[in-house]
């Protein structure tokens, strides 16, 4: 298995719903990441996990809460969105981010188009 | 934050003609990563070249880093209408991976 599992791949929820993205990668990865990316633009970085424990958080607002179960699962929980934060949020994964000398890349799932209304 | 910087913004050949994408950084990296991707979905990794090396080679596919001037470029050779999609340099540093702005190309049949 040499995929990154995204569910679910649409989203619409109101700014008072509590919503869960999640991805799933069987490929022995212990790093997984989520992206976010606005039309037209490049992903940008919100979460690393390592080892199943949270390493970076670039500042993303406390209405998104990530977890990762176990080496193979993250969730992305998302509570009291704003309509500006409607995007598409992308799940990777990655051997071990902290062995970039022995990097291959990262795998990337086909993402959760998310709409705040 | 943003890292690299593609150049052309846009690129619109003929299929059979070759594509040429050039992307910029600013900092010290340990590799430099190429993806596609097609309308607005998942990224698929293309190339990976590391930091002492200078050129690498996968198909249709040639890329150059010179860490010299900060720089690498991507060569698709005799281009195809599939190959129409985004495409991005991504730097990997210390645990992250951080994406240019990304050129479009459009082969046209």
């Amino acid at each position: 298995d040499t995929e990154v599992t995204q569910t679910p791949k649409h989203l619409v929820m109101g700014m008072t719903n509590k919503k869960s993205l999640k991805c799933e990668q069987h490929m022995g990865h212990r790093a997984m990441y989520w992206y976010k990316q606005k039309a037209k633009k490049p992903p940008e970085l919100m979460f690393v996990y390592s080892y199943e424990k949270l390493s970076i958080n670039e500042s993303v607002p406390s209405r998104f809460s990530p977890e990762c179960p176990n080496s193979s699962l993250l969730n992305l929980h998302l509570h009291a969105l704003q309509p500006e934060d409607s995007a598409l949020y992308l799940c990777a994964s990655s051997q071990d981010s902290w062995l970039t000398e022995k990097s291959y890349g990262y795998t990337f799932g086909s993402g959760t188009r998310l709409t705040v209304v | 934050s943003q890292q690299g910087e593609e150049d052309p913004q846009a690129l619109s050949i003929q299929e059979g003609e070759n594509a040429t994408m050039n992307c910029s950084y600013k900092t010290s990296i340990n590799n430099l990563q190429w993806y596609r991707q097609n309308s607005g979905r998942g990224l698929v990794h293309l190339i990976l070249i590391r930091s002492n090396e200078r050129e690498k080679h996968s198909g249709r596919l040639r890329v150059t880093l010179d860490t010299s001037k900060k720089s690498s470029s991507l060569l698709i050779t005799a281009s195809r209408a599939a190959d129409t999609a985004s495409y991005f340099c991504a730097t990997e540093g210390y645990s992250t991976l951080t994406f240019g702005k990304g050129t479009m190309l459009l082969v046209s049949p």
